[in-house]
């Protein structure tokens, strides 16, 4: 199975910066990764498709970067509202693995 | 709207068996592969299968992990997902979630079902 290594686990910031939360797969995925948010008590939500494609009705202040087996994700500005656990899924090959997750805190 | 929604979880005592259900709505459910997903508090979520859709013949797919204990099933007259689970062990303990297989990966999940695997 593919490993997923998810950073940081933990991350603490202010409203208004720039947050990036990467995720290293063990081989090549090429650009199957996804990432989500899930807050406390809901399902979790795709944010960004294949990389660096945008989910449908999702804020652009989201954006994917990455291919091959390192991948960022990017908030260009920390809002209120993006306090969550943010996780990646590799959908490259069978059985799709996942990150561990980072939890994202408002300082 | 896609919406997913498990149902069945709760307290169950170890070698037990328990259902879990998913109602789906708002997308043609035979289009569609349907996967079951786990995860335990504090942990990485845990892919535990599917099921193809109409076009594939409605066959499945499990973890190794798993295999042999949970079976996937669907009733595609009523849009629903089940998940069979026997032979539980403690470490089954997990929250399990539906989700639906697009061309973007899953790009749908239910808010999941709590199963506690305790004596």
């Amino acid at each position: 199975d593919i490993q997923m290594t998810q950073s940081p686990s933990f991350l603490s910031a202010s409203v208004g910066d720039r947050v990036t939360i990467n995720c290293k797969a063990s081989q090549n995925i090429n650009r199957y990764l996804n990432w989500y948010q899930q807050k406390l008590g809901e399902a979790p939500k795709l944010l960004i498709y294949n990389a660096n494609s945008l989910q449908t009705g999702i804020p652009s202040r989201f954006s994917g970067s990455g291919s091959g087996t390192d991948f960022t994700l990017t908030i260009s500005s920390l809002q209120p509202e993006d306090v969550a656990t943010y996780f990646c899924l590799q959908h490259n090959s069978w059985p799709p693995t996942f990150g561990a997750g980072t939890k994202l805190e408002l300082k | 709207e896609v919406k997913l929604l498990e149902s069945g979880g709760g307290l169950v005592q170890p070698g037990g068996s328990m259902r879990l259900s998913c109602a789906a709505s708002g997308f043609t459910f035979t289009d569609f592969y349907m996967n079951w997903i786990r995860q335990p508090a504090g942990k990485a979520p845990e892919w535990l299968g599917f099921i193809r859709n109409k076009a594939n013949g409605y066959t499945t797919e499990y973890n190794p992990s798993v295999k042999g204990r949970f079976t996937i099933s669907r009733d595609n007259t009523q849009n629903m997902l089940y998940l069979q689970m026997n032979t539980l062990r403690a470490e089954d303990t997990a929250t399990y979630y539906c989700a639906r297989w697009s061309k973007r990966g899953m790009d749908a999940w239910g808010q999941g079902a709590s199963v506690t695997v305790s004596s």
